[in-house]
């Protein structure tokens, strides 16, 4: 069965400071992985995906995720956070096989102190 | 350029009533889920759909039924509803496998439910 962790719960940063995001996953074939982002009382939006080639992908805001399958991980980054990137990160893994049911972690609550 | 739209945006009922949560997509799209957002629990499946007239159970699907009559909407029911199913409800919708499994889902706004 497939899983996703995300070993922060909040996460507490300066405007200006770089970002990195945990997320960790399980899967036993090709990965597919998003991340995505919650502002208040929104709904989830895409911030980049990867599915093969390149292992550091680029997303919309400024920011960038890379693969390590040796490591099982797809960490997300922003080289300087700013003040709106305040929000829920939901790391997810997708199915390459018979499921269509993604599979989100718990999600990580970005603070920014201005 | 609607997406993924959701009504009622919030609402209150009281124990024991019931209600129909709507969603609608305007992107053809053939997979629609229903989710539940608590605190601290992230996101759970309560129903999914991979087609007109096909539901499927989640991983939480009790005191919740679900109807796909048409391929843009995708219901969400509360036959009696109790305080345990406050929460905040997302749809999600996502093109169906043969554009790629790499298909991220597009979210609607949320349905804010309160049972008294």
């Amino acid at each position: 069965a497939q899983s996703v962790t995300q070993p922060d719960i909040h996460i507490t940063v300066s405007e200006g400071a770089s970002l990195e995001l945990r997320c960790n996953y399980s899967y036993g074939a090709t990965p597919y992985l998003f991340w995505y982002v919650q502002s208040p009382g929104q709904g989830l939006q895409l911030l980049l995906k990867y599915f093969s080639g390149d292992t550091l992908v680029q997303g919309i805001k400024g920011f960038e995720a890379e693969f390590k399958r040796s490591q099982s991980s797809f960490n997300l980054r922003k080289p300087s956070v700013h003040w709106s990137d305040a929000a829920e990160y939901f790391c997810a893994v997708g199915a390459s096989g018979g499921s269509y049911i993604p599979t989100f972690g718990r999600g990580t609550s970005l603070i920014v102190h201005p | 350029n609607a997406g993924v739209t959701q009504t009622p945006k919030f609402r209150v009922l009281k124990t024991g009533q019931s209600m129909t949560l709507l969603c609608a997509q305007d992107m053809n799209h053939e997979y629609m889920y229903w989710y539940r957002q608590d605190p601290g629990m992230g996101l759970r499946l309560i129903h999914y759909s991979v087609g007109e007239g096909t539901t499927a159970k989640g991983e939480v699907p009790d005191g919740y039924n679900v109807s796909r009559l048409k391929k843009q909407n995708f219901l969400l029911g509360l036959e009696s509803a109790a305080p345990s199913q406050t929460s905040v409800y997302f749809c999600a919708s996502r093109p169906n496998r043969r554009t790629g499994d790499n298909q991220p889902q597009h979210f609607g706004d949320g349905t804010r439910l309160s049972i008294l």
